[in-house]
């Protein structure tokens, strides 16, 4: 079964400063890897996702993720925060056979002024 | 195009009632599902429908029932609410994966639910 572990339930960042989400993942075979974001009172959007294309993979709103095979990690950044990124942010995977998504639990970020 | 569209987005319950919550796409998906969100636990899938005619358990699918009306639509049935049922519930929907947009899911924007 896979399943992902998402490091810290809440994060808080100034303005300005680097965004770290982190995300580790166990699948018994290479996985897709997403990061979706939640604004508040809002569904999930889709950030970025990785499909063995690209270890680096850059998304919506200046955030990228990096795969690390040998870490079995897919973490999160953006270099300067904005308060606009407050929101919630969901790490995920599946497999190639099926859209099943498995989410962790959520990482959500306040930006201080 | 409104994309995923949830109905109610509130609603409270009292400890045995029953309610369907309505989910409609109009991006022709094939692919429809239902989640819960609850505090520190992220999403869990309910139930999903991976094509019209078809539904099929998630994670978490006991004391909920589906109905994929037709390809647009896809209800979530509660028969005997439970206080444990108190959660966020999105709805979703995907193109197949064999279209190549593996895990791209397009969401609703919730309905939250209160059963006392």
């Amino acid at each position: 079964a896979q399943s992902v572990t998402q490091l810290g339930s809440h994060v808080s960042v100034s303005e300005g400063a680097l965004v770290l989400l982190r995300c580790n993942y166990s699948s018994s075979v290479p996985p897709y890897l997403f990061w979706y974001v939640q604004y508040p009172n809002q569904g999930l959007q889709l950030l970025l996702k990785y499909t063995s294309a690209a270890t680096l993979v850059k998304g919506i709103n200046g955030f990228e993720a990096e795969f690390k095979k040998s870490e079995t990690s897919f973490h999160l950044t953006k270099p300067s925060a904005h308060m606009s990124d407050a929101a919630e942010y969901f790490c995920a995977v599946t497999k190639a056979a099926g859209n099943k998504l498995t989410f962790g639990g959520g990482t959500r970020v306040l930006v201080k002024p | 195009n409104a994309g995923v569209t949830q109905t109610p987005k509130f609603q409270v319950l009292k400890t045995g009632q029953s309610m369907t919550l309505q989910c409609a796409q109009d991006m022709n998906h094939n692919s429809m599902y239902w989640y819960r969100q609850d505090p520190g636990m992220g999403l869990r899938l309910i139930y999903y429908s991976a094509s019209e005619g078809t539904t099929d358990k998630g994670e978490v699918p006991n004391g909920y029932n589906v109905s994929r009306l037709n390809k647009r639509e896809f209800s979530l049935r509660l028969e005997s609410a439970a206080p444990s049922q108190t959660s966020v519930y999105f709805c979703a929907s995907s193109e197949p994966w064999t279209s190549g947009r593996v895990g791209e899911q397009y969401f609703g924007p919730g309905t939250r639910l209160t059963v006392t």
